[in-house]
This record gives C-alpha cells, sequence and structure tokens, in this order.
C-alpha cells in the first residue's frame, strides 16, 4: 500500500462544474500537504500548500485538510478548461534528520467545453 | 527568475550509451531534487541534495545512475550505461530550506 493514495482517473467534468480531487494518506506524521498541477509535457507546478486541518482558498481553489481521517482535497469552482491537466497531492514528514516528500499517483482531469 | 533549467529536453539514445541531464536551480535555493516519471510508476525520487550534498540516494535504481552538485548552480544526473527501461521524464526540482519545491521542464529520454 502507499503512503499516498491517489485515483489516477481520468476524471471528465463539464464547463463551470465544481471538481473534487481527492487524497488519502497513511502516516500521521504527515505535517505539510500540497497540489500539484502538471500540463501535459511540462513539470508540476506547485498549485496550493497547507499545514493545518481545515481549507484554505485561493481563487477558485480550496485545499481542505482533515488530519483525523487523513483525506486531502481539492475543489475546484467554476471549473474551466484551462484547468484540464494532472493534479498531483504530496506529504512531507519529518525523519531521521530529513524531509521526506510522498507523492500520489496524480489524477488526470478533463474540462469538457 | 528564469526558473529551473534543464538541458536537453530531448534526448534520444542507443542501449549501451552514456546519458548525461543538466540541470540548473533556482539562484538562491539550497536544496535539489532529481525525479523521473513514469505512466507505470508515476514521479519517483531518486536523489536530493542539500547545500550541495547528497542526502538521499535510496531512489537511485542502480548503480549504472549517478549524481554530482559541483556547486550550487548546476547539477548533472548521469546513466552508464543505458537501458531502454530507462526511457523516461527526467525532472529537476530546487527548494529554499526544503519546502516548496519548483520543477523544470523536463528531460524526456528515450533509449532504443
Amino acid at each position: 500500500q502507499k503512503e499516498v493514495e491517489q485515483d489516477p482517473g481520468p476524471l471528465s467534468v463539464p464547463e463551470g462544474a465544481i471538481v473534487s480531487l481527492n487524497c488519502t494518506y497513511s502516516n500521521s506524521a504527515f505535517q505539510y500537504f500540497m497540489w500539484y498541477r502538471q500540463y501535459s509535457r511540462k513539470g508540476p507546478e506547485l498549485l496550493m500548500y497547507t499545514y493545518s486541518s481545515g481549507n484554505k482558498e485561493d481563487g477558485r481553489f480550496t485545499a481542505q485538510v482533515d488530519k483525523s481521517s487523513k483525506y486531502i482535497s481539492l475543489f475546484i469552482r467554476d471549473s474551466q478548461p484551462s484547468d484540464s491537466a494532472t493534479y498531483l497531492c504530496a506529504s512531507r514528514y519529518y525523519m531521521d534528520s530529513n524531509y521526506q516528500l510522498i507523492w500520489g499517483a496524480g489524477t488526470k482531469l478533463i474540462i469538457k467545453p | 527568475d528564469a526558473g529551473v533549467i534543464q538541458s536537453p529536453r530531448h534526448e534520444v539514445t542507443e542501449m549501451g550509451q552514456e546519458v548525461t541531464l543538466r540541470c540548473k536551480p533556482i539562484s538562491g535555493h539550497n536544496s535539489l531534487f532529481w525525479y523521473r516519471q513514469t505512466m507505470m510508476r508515476g514521479l519517483e525520487l531518486l536523489i536530493y541534495f542539500n547545500n550541495n550534498v547528497p542526502i538521499d540516494d535510496s531512489g537511485m535504481p542502480e548503480d549504472r545512475f549517478s549524481a554530482k552538485m559541483p556547486n550550487a548552480s548546476f547539477s548533472t544526473l548521469k546513466i552508464q550505461p543505458s537501458e531502454p527501461r530507462d526511457s523516461a521524464v527526467y525532472f529537476c526540482a530546487s527548494s529554499r530550506d526544503r519546502y516548496e519545491q519548483y520543477f523544470g521542464p523536463g528531460t524526456r529520454l528515450t533509449v532504443t
């Protein structure tokens, strides 16, 4: 079992819909949670990060962390075709004097015009 | 800022040849990461450096892979000899104090 689980999709929704992307993690030591967006043939780019449980909002994007259930979510409001990409979640924890970053497999999102 | 720079962007080589991938991190960043991405295995961390020192190379698949960081502005990942199963996209990323990582555009490697 991977430490960060993410459904690879693809997830296809119509333009304007609310999108919900999710990850689960298994290690309670994970402290820091990030969402990256990767367009086809490009490198991943940081979208949002959060440390604590609760919601963090940035424009049309909301990151949500529930540490009690070890669940991470990314919501996209008013989805646009330009949001079509692969979304990767990542979790970070501190072990053996080093930070470890654990990646999900990525969910491919398709927004249909 | 120019972002993380990688070269070459594409590399096609024959099995058994040596391949060298290059990375210039963002100025002021002190951590550098090499990743490999494939459809089957997703994004895999190969090695990371902090202040030019290799910290964790447990992801390097085998002795055919080696990485160096001679100074704060340059790193290489070398595969010798290359094999078809090494075909993948290789990303370099950098960060300041191992927080948010910023990725380069990647090198698409094809070994025939």
